[in-house]
């Protein structure tokens, strides 16, 4: 059983359409980062949300945890093709050294 | 600046022939770890260290070998690749207490 479930595994969308990706558990978690990974290169962090129900807002992206601290979602407004890569939510383990990665939803923003 | 630096950045081999992929970082931090990513499987972690000499197995171990003399170095050992190890390979870098991890651009590894 994936520790991190994200949905959708794929999504291509239209410049300037709106999406949301989630990530889902059943485990409580004390934070909760997301990163984006372009082709060919390594993940990079986009932000790190701590409080149950905390809404950070990157820009276009708004980023929410879930009131129990068992989830969290993506929402980009108005989608650009610099948007498209894959976007991964990650935990971390007791002590807070291990990193444990969801599959990803891998974005197509279409010009 | 601030980074994590993997060589090389691609490799192709042949089944049994020692390689070795180097990772550095400069920032400092405690913690490294190595990751696989393949598709449909996302990443996958190899093995990590907590500190100089303090190294444990991630989820899939099998196959590598990890060594940490320095606490900038954390170089990533297959004794005798074969190609189901073929990836793309992910170095990464914490510091302790902090929840960002900062990773390297990757290494492609085709093993034929």
């Amino acid at each position: 059983t994936q520790l991190l479930e994200q949905s959708p595994q794929f999504l291509s969308i239209q410049e300037g359409e709106n999406l949301t990706v989630y990530c889902n558990s059943s485990s409580v978690f004390s934070s909760l980062q997301w990163y984006r990974q372009e082709p060919g290169e390594g993940p990079v962090l986009l932000v790190t949300v701590v409080t149950g129900g905390e809404v950070k807002k990157l820009k276009r992206l708004t980023f929410q945890f879930g009131d129990a601290r068992k989830d969290s979602s993506l929402h980009i407004t108005a989608a650009q093709p610099g948007d498209t890569g894959l976007y991964l939510c990650a935990v971390s383990g007791a002590g807070s050294y291990q990193l444990t990665f969801g599959k990803g939803t891998k974005l197509s923003v279409i010009p | 600046e601030a980074q994590v630096t993997q060589n090389p950045r691609y490799l192709i081999t042949v089944t049994g022939k020692k390689l070795t992929v180097t990772c550095s970082q400069n920032m400092n931090h405690e913690y490294m770890s190595w990751y696989r990513q393949d598709p449909g499987l996302g990443l996958r972690q190899i093995y990590y260290s907590m500190n100089v000499e303090v190294t444990d197995k991630g989820d899939v171990p099998e196959g590598y070998k990890v060594s940490r003399k320095e606490k900038r170095n954390f170089p990533l050992i297959l004794e005798s690749p074969s190609p189901n190890q073929t990836s793309l390979y992910f170095c990464a870098s914490k510091g302790q207490g902090r929840a960002e991890a900062f990773f390297g651009q990757g290494t492609r590894l085709t093993v034929v």
